[in-house]
């Protein structure tokens, strides 16, 4: 079937270990944050989010860190599993304006057995 | 619950065609976007559609519209084809305009210009 992110930068991982997927967002002005999986064939899945008021936040397995000062957003995946294999984006957005989401250029995360 | 709805899944189309995609947002979700997605790439915002009025638009030609229908539903309508049109096209819905709740994607249709 066809893949999303044939030319992306790839993030090779053994299983167990942890994952740390970085982003660089555009706009100072953004203040909702949010990191979605990707796998071939299907549409971006939701993994979690963080809003500008905050610095770290986390989920199952999940964390989301936020730097505003240098535009730097990171998702670390704890114990990855093969299942988390995808395409990883992470999107910005200004709730005040037209709602619309800028997404990064995606990591692929590779789980080697 | 159904997650957002897309159709059809998969569409090819000769150059110059006209095409219309359809989506079916989360029930209670008022809000609408549409997105292309390139292969290789992140998706790229196309259109937002709130309470059934435009709130939004991407930097794309006049040749792609949209609208929202009363009952939040929502169908993209691309004309004169381009082969560079190609691409995944991806509906989301969320609650609102404005409210920091995450948009929830469909896994797209996947259209094809020969």
């Amino acid at each position: 079937g066809e893949s999303v992110g044939l030319h992306l930068p790839t993030l090779s991982v053994q299983e167990g270990d942890n994952s740390i997927i970085n982003c660089a967002y555009s706009n100072s002005a953004s203040d909702y944050f949010i990191w979605y999986k990707q796998e071939s064939g299907k549409g971006p899945q939701f993994i979690i989010d963080i809003r500008s008021n905050m610095d770290k936040r986390q989920g199952q397995r999940v964390t989301v860190l936020l730097n505003k000062t240098v535009k730097h957003l990171s998702l670390q995946i704890a114990a990855t599993q093969p299942g988390d294999s995808a395409v990883y984006f992470c999107a910005e957005t200004f709730t005040s304006g037209t709602y619309k989401y800028i997404f990064g250029t995606g990591t692929r995360l590779k789980v080697l057995a | 619950d159904a997650g957002v709805t897309q159709s059809p899944t998969h569409l090819i189309k000769t150059r110059g065609q006209q095409v219309t995609l359809r989506c079916s947002p989360i029930s209670g979700h008022k809000s609408v976007s549409w997105y292309q997605q390139v292969l290789g790439q992140g998706p790229q915002f196309i259109f937002q559609y709130y309470e059934k009025e435009e709130r939004g638009r991407g930097n794309f030609p006049d040749r792609f519209s949209a609208r929202q229908f009363p009952n939040y539903s929502s169908e993209l309508n691309v004309n004169a084809l381009l082969l560079g049109d190609s691409a995944l096209y991806l509906c989301a819905s969320s609650l609102g305009q404005g409210v920091n709740q995450p948009q929830h994607f469909g896994d797209g249709t996947r259209l094809s210009i020969l």
